[in-house]
């Protein structure tokens, strides 16, 4: 069976500091990989999509970065925040494009 | 663009209720549909998925039509229950984008 990995869980993090978020799939071997923001209560917005290694496509400018180092991993980051960044950032894989499975989120919060 | 809209920010039943969720959608072409269901703390779900080839999709007692003349994807459950409190979306992908097309969700309140 197929499982996805998201850390931290959560994170609290000032204006101005680096962040790293990961995401790991087991089980499924070249998955099609997205990274989704969603404001608290929100809509969800598609930021990043990997359909292979070594290749991102960014879907929306947020001053945010996403890379593909390995198969089975999808990491987020920017090397300074901004208040806007806060909310819920959810990873995502998928075979088709059709049906996203997610993990279980990281919860943002600048201050 | 394409587009989808649900109207509905929030919805607030009792436990048996008939639930309605109202999905409208806009493409030049014939998509794929979906219905996700957030919990919270959680990611999204996938609850129904419907495509031009079966007009109907039922998933744990709800049920959506693909009605392409209103161009609606309405969802429906006959008798809500605490349990079904989330955050339902609306969804279409449309060819080899990929990209999902989300409405905004509404929330679903039961009373107990």
């Amino acid at each position: 069976a197929q499982t996805i990995h998201q850390w931290p869980v959560a994170e609290i993090k000032a204006v101005g500091s680096p962040l790293s978020l990961g995401c790991t799939i087991k089980g499924k071997s070249s998955p099609n990989l997205y990274w989704y923001w969603q404001a608290t209560g929100g809509t969800l917005q598609q930021l990043f999509y990997s359909i292979t290694v070594g290749q991102v496509e960014s879907v929306v400018q947020l001053n945010l970065s996403a890379s593909r180092p390995k198969d089975d991993q999808f990491i987020l980051s920017t090397e300074k925040l901004l208040l806007s960044h806060s909310g819920f950032y959810l990873c995502a894989w998928s075979h088709s494009h059709e049906r996203l499975f997610f993990g279980h989120g990281t919860k943002l919060s600048v201050l | 663009g394409d587009s989808v809209t649900q109207k509905q920010g929030q919805v607030t039943l009792s436990e048996d209720d008939f639930l309605f969720i109202n999905c409208t959608y806009s493409t030049t072409t014939y998509p794929t549909l979906f219905w996700y269901v957030q919990y919270p703390g959680q990611g999204p779900q996938l609850l129904l998925k419907v495509t031009t080839a079966n007009n109907k999709g039922i998933s744990r007692g709800f049920e959506a039509t693909y009605d392409k003349g209103t161009t609606s994807f309405h969802l429906q459950k006959a008798s809500v229950q605490e349990s079904d409190s989330a955050v339902y979306f609306c969804a279409l992908v449309e060819g080899s984008n990929y990209q999902l097309i989300w409405g905004s969700g509404t929330k679903l309140i039961i009373k107990p």
